[in-house]
């Protein structure tokens, strides 16, 4: 059974910064990109970043630009989002997302919420 | 980026009454490649998102065969051909033919 499983959130002053992890299994983690995407309260959906399979390739909003970090270790089938000078709009629960090919974002994590005030 | 537009934003059903959500992008979502990926998932009230259709058209394993989806290019459409009372939550469509977008979200509510 495929599982993602999301840690690391809480509360966080802004300009601090915090590290999510998502520990993945039941799958071939090393064969799957993998995403972060995020949820404002009572908000929609928008994709944050994402991850090719060794990592070599990155991709982000422009608005996580320069501020946040995407990164797996496939020795540890876990996916990381480094998030740095957190702003009050990075509010938000954020889900982990494995990203078939095909299929796109087929299983998605529970959500970690990440509030950013002071 | 890539805008997804949804509507109605909100949808009223009773259950067993088809209903149809429309999506529509601000560019193409035709890949070089052939494929069109636009995706559909449904939110249910304090869940993650879930899959229910891909590549437009095909059904995620397990997802029933009352919710379809078709469409090309830049006008797509999920339709639920009898709703029932599980089918509730937010239905968002998304597109990764680009960098991944999301629409505004379709919320099913029950008449």
């Amino acid at each position: 059974e495929v599982q993602l499983v999301e840690s690391g959130g809480g509360l966080v002053q802004p300009g601090r910064s915090l590290k999510l992890s998502c520990a993945a299994s039941g799958f071939t983690f090393s064969n799957y990109g993998m995403a972060w995407v995020c949820q404002a309260p009572t908000k929609g959906l928008e994709w944050v970043a994402s991850i090719s399979t060794g990592g070599g390739n990155t991709y982000y909003r422009d608005s996580v630009k320069g501020r946040f970090t995407i990164s797996r270790d496939n020795a540890k089938n876990t996916l990381y989002l480094q998030m740095d000078s957190l702003r009050s709009e990075d509010t938000a629960t954020y889900y982990c997302a494995r990203h078939e090919r095909t299929n796109g974002f087929d299983y998605w994590g529970q959500g970690v919420m990440v509030t950013v005030s002071s | 980026d890539v805008v997804l537009t949804q509507t109605p934003p909100t949808l009223l059903a009773t259950i067993g009454q088809s209903v149809s959500i429309s999506c529509r992008s601000s560019q193409s979502l035709l890949h070089s490649n052939g494929n069109t990926y636009l995706n559909w998932l449904l939110q249910r009230t304090g869940q993650s998102p879930q899959p229910l259709i891909y590549l437009v058209s095909k059904l995620e394993s397990g997802v029933p065969n009352r919710f379809s989806g078709s469409g090309s290019g830049t006008d797509f459409t999920l339709k639920i051909s009898g709703v029932e009372a599980e089918d509730l939550g937010v239905y968002y469509c998304m597109q990764f033919t680009h960098y991944p977008t999301f629409g505004g979200g379709t919320k099913l509510e029950l008449k």
